[in-house]
């Protein structure tokens, strides 16, 4: 499975919108992205998946580049809920997680 | 509640000693995922099942682990004479493999193992 790139950690006020940045250079032509995230002591929580266009659900919107090389996880309006690590996944079938994001809401 | 169970929740057994989880996933999802986190790293995978059938297991997985998944529905990993590097969040996780439609993973909330 493709590898992917996170920044390991990032703040963001309450109320703004998180963008979190995921680079997948070498991801192949039929693998999707996904995006989970991990709140302290549970288990992984799908957020969204896309291939080539944008997507958007009620939790976030993904967008990623022409060239799928790499994607941005929006979360639109940030609440203090939203603290967890933050895992971009490209693949198809077992997920490889790397280490995430950890993303922490400031009040 | 709908989603995938795993039972227990917690779990500490002493070193050598043998301990073994179950998963329940969403009613009839057909492939069934087990993972193994560590502290501070993201989920590795251990092995899945379609149905009944085992798949595909890594190489994390050794000989003293086992998995099952006798009738298609719930699993078990088994670990025998435990070590305290097994000490680690254990995660299933669920899905439905159907023709043209992208899976999604959907996971439960873990089974945490401490080996003393």
């Amino acid at each position: 499975d493709a590898k992917t790139t996170q920044p390991p950690s990032m703040d963001c006020a309450e109320g703004r919108a998180a963008n979190l940045p995921c680079n997948h250079s070498t991801i192949s032509g039929n693998e999707y992205v996904y995006w989970y995230r991990q709140i302290h002591s549970q288990g992984p929580q799908y957020i969204i998946h896309g291939l080539k266009n944008n997507e958007t659900n009620e939790m976030a919107s993904l967008i990623i580049t022409e060239d799928r090389k790499s994607s941005t996880l929006i979360l639109p309006h940030a609440t203090l809920r939203d603290t967890a690590v933050y895992y971009c996944i490209s693949g198809n079938e077992k997920l490889t997680f790397g280490t995430g994001t950890r993303l922490t809401i400031i009040p | 509640d709908t989603g995938v169970s795993q039972d227990p929740r917690h779990k500490i057994t002493k070193r050598g000693q043998n301990v073994t989880f179950r998963c329940d996933p969403i009613s009839e999802h057909n492939r069934l995922y087990w993972y193994r986190q560590t502290l501070g790293q993201g989920p590795e995978f251990l092995t899945y099942f379609q149905n009944e059938a085992q798949l595909e297991k890594s190489r994390l997985l050794s000989d003293r682990f086992s998995a099952e998944r006798p009738k298609g529905s719930f699993s078990t990993l088994e670990i025998q004479r435990t070590e305290q590097g097994d000490s680690a969040m254990y995660l299933c996780a669920s899905t439905i493999l159907l023709t043209g439609r992208k899976e999604t993973q959907y996971f439960g909330p873990g089974t945490r193992l401490l080996v003393l």
